[in-house]
């Protein structure tokens, strides 16, 4: 079945502290394949995407992103977090629409 | 240029109502997707939209519908409204729906009492 998973439901790391949270897909291709962050009450907001090429995306906020087809995953990571980094983060792809995994809630720590 | 705009951004209704959310896209974007978010179920897919027909659709009750207009602006109907779908409803247009990604509305929050 087709599907995206995002096997942290939550995860909490300290400001500047280094950051990466994962996103695994199951398809018969490669999909197109999304980050999205979400503050409270608030849409989505795309943080990068990847469609095809460089397997290492770069995105907005200092995010970036690589695909490994190998692993089928598209972990998004960042070097030194900040606090206003904290919201809900979901990987996303088209696979025919656009499936969302169930996101993950980023908590950052002064 | 404008984003995604939604109306109304909040609401509450009665078990048994009808309503009648509205997205209007960004210009130029021929594609609107609806999504319902809910603490337990997440992001789900209700329908997608493209130069005024249904191009996709979720697995939803019959309740739910849409509609798009030739302005690309979209309009989702929740008829006989339960306590479940209480939810925030987003909108997300894009270019084609395919490869070129979604922009997000921030949403209306649909509560049922």
């Amino acid at each position: 079945a087709q599907s995206v998973t995002q096997p942290d439901i939550h995860i909490t790391v300290s400001e500047g502290a280094s950051l990466e949270l994962r996103c695994n897909y199951s398809y018969g291709a490669t999909p197109y394949l999304f980050w999205y962050v979400q503050s409270p009450g608030q849409g989505l907001q795309l943080l990068l995407k990847y469609f095809s090429g460089d397997t290492l995306v770069q995105g907005i906020k200092g995010f970036e992103a690589e695909f490994k087809r190998s692993q089928s995953s598209f972990n998004l990571r960042k070097p030194s977090v900040h606090w206003s980094d904290a919201a809900e983060y979901f990987c996303a792809a088209i696979m025919y629409k656009l499936i969302f995994g169930t996101g993950t809630r980023l908590q950052v720590f002064p | 240029k404008a984003g995604v705009t939604q109306t109304p951004r909040y609401l509450i209704k009665t078990r048994g109502q009808q309503v009648t959310l509205s997205c209007s896209p960004i210009s130029g974007h021929r594609s609107v997707s609806w999504y319902q978010q809910t603490p337990g179920q997440g992001l789900q897919f209700l329908f997608e939209y493209f130069s005024e027909t249904q191009r996709n659709k979720g697995n939803f009750p019959g309740r739910f519908s849409g509609r798009q207009f030739s302005n690309s602006r979209s309009e989702m109907n929740v008829s006989t409204l339960e306590l479940g779908d209480s939810a925030l409803y987003l909108c997300a247009s894009s270019q084609t729906g395919d490869y070129s990604g979604y922009t997000f509305g921030s949403g209306t929050r649909l509560t049922v009492v």
